[in-house]
Parts: C-alpha cells; sequence; structure tokens
C-alpha cells in the first residue's frame, strides 16, 4: 500500500466508449501524475500537475483528457480512443520539489490495465 | 529527449551473485532515481542520488553517480530470487523540476 489508489485496475472498452480512470492519494502531496506503459516501451509522462495546476502536457493526444480538481484526486478521461493506447496507465504523486523541498520520490499507484477493442 | 536509458535490456543471474545494472542520460540532471517494478505492479522507489553526490547506499544496494560521463549504476549485491522485477532509473533535469523521466528498464531474473 503507497498511499496513492487507482480505480479501476481494469478496464476494456470500445472506441467509441468514454470512461475515465480515477486516482487518490493520501500522502498530502501536490504534485500528480499521468504515465502510460506500452510493452517494451519506456514509461511515457503524459500530464503533470502542481498545486492542482497543469505544467505538463507531453504531447498527449486530445482523445486523453485530465483533470484534477484538488491535489489529492486525478482523472484522466477516455474517448474515442484507439487500440494502440491499449496499456497500463499510472499515477503518481510526489512533493514539490522546488516550492515545498520535497526529495522528488514519486509514489506510484498499482496501474489501471486498458484495453481498446 | 532527456529519458534515461538502462543497459542490459535483461539480466538473468543464480541466487548469490550480484546483478548490476546502468543507466545514461542525455541532459543535466537534478537528481536521479531507481525504481522497481514486479510484473504489472505499479512502480516502487529505491534509492535517490543527488547530482552533487557520487555513491549512495541503502542495504544491499548501492547506486553511483557520474555526471561527467552522464550515467549512473545500481549495484544489488547477494541477490535473492525475491529480487527478480524490471528496475527503472528516472531522471528530472535542472531546469524541469518535477518532471521525471525514465527509460526502458532492465528486467532481472534471479534463479534460485
Amino acid at each position: 500500500e503507497t498511499g496513492v489508489t487507482q480505480t479501476p485496475r481494469h478496464l476494456v472498452m470500445g472506441m467509441t466508449n468514454k470512461k475515465s480512470l480515477k486516482c487518490e492519494q493520501h500522502l498530502g502531496h501536490n504534485a500528480m501524475y499521468w504515465y502510460k506503459q506500452s510493452a517494451k516501451k519506456p514509461l511515457e509522462l503524459m500530464f503533470v500537475y502542481n498545486f492542482k495546476e497543469q505544467t505538463e502536457n507531453n504531447s498527449v493526444p486530445s482523445r486523453f483528457s485530465p483533470e484534477c480538481p484538488n491535489s489529492s484526486h486525478l482523472f484522466l478521461h477516455l474517448h474515442t480512443l484507439q487500440p494502440e493506447d491499449s496499456a497500463l496507465y499510472l499515477c503518481a504523486s510526489s512533493q514539490d520539489t522546488l516550492t515545498s523541498g520535497g526529495t522528488g520520490e514519486l509514489f506510484f499507484g498499482e496501474g489501471s490495465r486498458l484495453t481498446v477493442l | 529527449s532527456q529519458q534515461g536509458e538502462e543497459d542490459p535490456q535483461a539480466l538473468s543471474i543464480q541466487e548469490g551473485e550480484n546483478a548490476t545494472m546502468n543507466c545514461s542520460y542525455k541532459t543535466s540532471i537534478n537528481n536521479l532515481q531507481w525504481y522497481r517494478q514486479n510484473s504489472g505492479r505499479g512502480l516502487v522507489h529505491l534509492i535517490l542520488i543527488r547530482s552533487n553526490e557520487r555513491e549512495k547506499h541503502s542495504g544491499r544496494l548501492r547506486v553511483t553517480l557520474d555526471t561527467s560521463k552522464k550515467s549512473s549504476s545500481l549495484l544489488i549485491t547477494a541477490s535473492r530470487a525475491a529480487d527478480t522485477a524490471s528496475y527503472f532509473c528516472a531522471t528530472d533535469a535542472w531546469y524541469n523540476f518535477n518532471k521525471f523521466y525514465f527509460g526502458s528498464g532492465t528486467k532481472l531474473n534471479v534463479k534460485p
């Protein structure tokens, strides 16, 4: 138990569906992240939020839409996905290194395994 | 791209042997971290080394950092079957705080 909870753990969706992934952290951190992990590829940093503000969008297609309503919750809204979007989506949190003196250690959830048919 | 690259991609050793994994990166960093991932699970933080440090120890783990060569190594001594996992390095650049980039990882198999 890392203090970062992701739901659902598994999701199967068609290309026309709309679904959301949810991440919640109970660590009091002020930075949250979405990463995508595909087979045999490096983890891809998708989005970064610091103090609820998006500070990174790593050229992610608009069919992925993040939402950070507060420092403890992060969502990834999915719509009209492609089969190549099938992957393990990992959420992480950390204490901001620049303003809060955090070490930069990332705490990951267990991931949401997404399959797009 | 800032992301690190681990080497080798896969490593198979006997229990009790030492395992060494390497990481190379491209830009000047703020710090470098190593993570472990069991199959299909989330990543777990192992150790962090700052850009002004050269070596760090934590239990059976030893990490070195050579900023002149933009490389780091992770040594696991006296390996155990339970160490079987994928290992990743992550860096954040000095100008890009809180944005951590990972490599493809080294898949370690420790045979009992």
